[in-house]
């Protein structure tokens, strides 16, 4: 398969641990985003890369929450000390350089996480 | 930064009839406007998306309208099936011009009545 992956696809926590979520985007496409999206909404956009490069960030990514995309391939985003609102689907997503023809975006699976 | 908003949130129609959905956004500067398709615990998935240089895009029973002066875009699907239930999302970004990060109406659950 040479979509998105996403991993894991299903993770349940205690409230205040620390969770990891791992995007392995398609191959040729240097951008990424990650998305967040609770039960009965659109997704909401959280942060964009170009490369390793953190271009845009939403105001939604608390200082618990941070994302890296060190060598430009694979991107992790990381919530320190969960809490209960943090329960949601993180999707990630992948476009080609440029945007690609139309700025059509990629979506892996993504990853639910369960606070309890 | 831009604001998409979606009607209705619900929607049921019989077997056969069509379906329309409503979307407007507020960034004049957006040029793309993609449709996607999200069943129960799985990705987004696009169904047809237009370019702001054009006013009507058809895929067999899909079809997409936009109007950029009065900033709305409409999904229409003809001779609905049963397949077709689903949640659909309309977005607005602008596209290959500029980050291209989308921005997500709220969805409609759309029930097709066998």
């Amino acid at each position: 398969d040479t979509g998105v992956s996403q991993d894991p696809r299903h993770k349940i926590t205690k409230r205040g641990q620390n969770v990891t979520f791992r995007c392995d985007p398609i191959s040729e496409h240097n951008r990424l985003y990650w998305y967040r999206q609770t039960l009965g909404q659109g997704p909401e956009f959280l942060t964009y890369f170009q490369n390793e490069a953190q271009l845009e960030k939403s105001r939604l990514l608390s200082d618990r929450f941070s994302a890296e995309r060190p060598k430009g391939s694979f991107s992790t985003l990381e919530i320190q000390r969960t809490e209960q609102g943090d329960s949601a689907m993180y999707l990630c997503a992948s476009s080609p350089p440029g945007g690609g023809a139309t700025g059509e975006l990629f979506f892996g699976e993504g990853s639910r996480l369960t606070v309890l | 930064g831009e604001n998409v908003e979606q009607h209705p949130s619900t929607l049921s129609v019989q077997e056969g009839d069509s379906a329309v959905i409503k979307c407007t956004y507020s960034d004049s500067a957006s040029n793309y406007f993609p449709w996607y398709k999200q069943e129960l615990g799985k990705r987004p998935q696009l169904i047809i998306d237009i370019r702001s240089n054009v006013g009507e895009k058809k895929d067999q029973r899909i079809a997409v309208t936009l109007n950029k002066t009065a900033k709305h875009f409409s999904l229409h699907i003809t001779e609905t099936q049963p397949e077709d239930s689903a949640v659909y999302f309309c977005a607005a970004s602008r596209g290959a011009t500029g980050a291209n990060n989308l921005f997500f109406g709220t969805g409609t659950r759309l029930t097709v009545i066998p």
